[in-house]
């Protein structure tokens, strides 16, 4: 099985500042039939269920704000908010669909500093 | 619009039986994979099974050989029956939608969910 780790835990920082989380792949999710990282974002908001972000690592869902965007590949991933507004306070998960056995990572806290 | 409407959830005790559903509508059902996803009070996701859009289905160890997921396409129906259940199956399952027709694909649209609670 294939083990998503994120880092960190939690996370605060400051209103229009840039905020990074890290996601690593106990194993390559890297799609060899289409060159494409079967990796997944998902903001998660109190009393609501999770919102998709990004997919493919890089490709931002429709109607996503251009300030997320996804980087990486094989098995390091980030997720980045290029200037944090107070919206975007939830938890955020990266998923794995590269294994018919899919994981998401434990979650990271995004606060305001 | 896409909607998926969980229910089934409650209280049922160690060693129970519960069978959640999940009504579809707004999308061609037969066409996408389906997952169930659960969340544990004050804890992260955890996927807990998928099935593609023939049919064929997938488990996490944590549930497999006790969890048993269906779909019916011509109702436009996901279930989930969960078996032997476990204290730690206490959750909210939540129905998802894949955004291609295997199970190797992301989730476009999640249900509310339904609150399992297993204890005595």
């Amino acid at each position: 099985d294939i083990v998503m780790t994120q880092s960190p835990d939690s996370l605060a920082v400051s209103l229009g500042e840039r905020a990074t989380i890290n996601c690593k792949s106990s194993q390559s999710v890297l799609n060899s039939s289409n060159n494409k990282n079967n990796l997944a974002w998902y903001q998660e908001k109190p009393g609501q269920p999770p919102k998709l972000l990004i997919y493919w690592a890089s490709t931002r869902y429709s109607g996503v704000p251009d300030r997320f965007s996804g980087s990486g590949s094989g098995t390091d991933f980030t997720l980045t908010i290029s200037s944090l507004q107070a919206e975007d306070v939830a938890v955020y998960y990266c998923q794995q669909y590269y294994s018919t056995l899919s994981s998401f990572g434990q979650g990271t806290k995004l606060e305001i500093k | 619009e896409v909607h998926l409407l969980e229910s089934g959830g409650g209280l049922v005790q160690p060693g129970g039986s519960l069978r959640l559903s999940c009504a579809a509508s707004g999308f061609s059902f037969h066409s996408y994979a389906m997952n169930w996803v659960r969340q544990a009070p004050g804890k992260g996701l955890e996927w807990v099974s998928g099935v593609n859009g023939g049919g064929t289905s997938y488990y996490a160890d944590s549930v497999k050989a006790r969890f048993t997921i269906s779909r019916d396409n011509s109702k436009k129906t996901l279930y989930l029956q969960m078996n032997s259940l476990r204290a730690e199956d206490t959750a909210v399952y939540y129905c998802a939608k894949g955004r291609g027709w295997l199970v190797e694909t992301s989730i476009d649209y999640w249900g509310q969910g339904t609150l399992v609670t297993v204890s005595s």
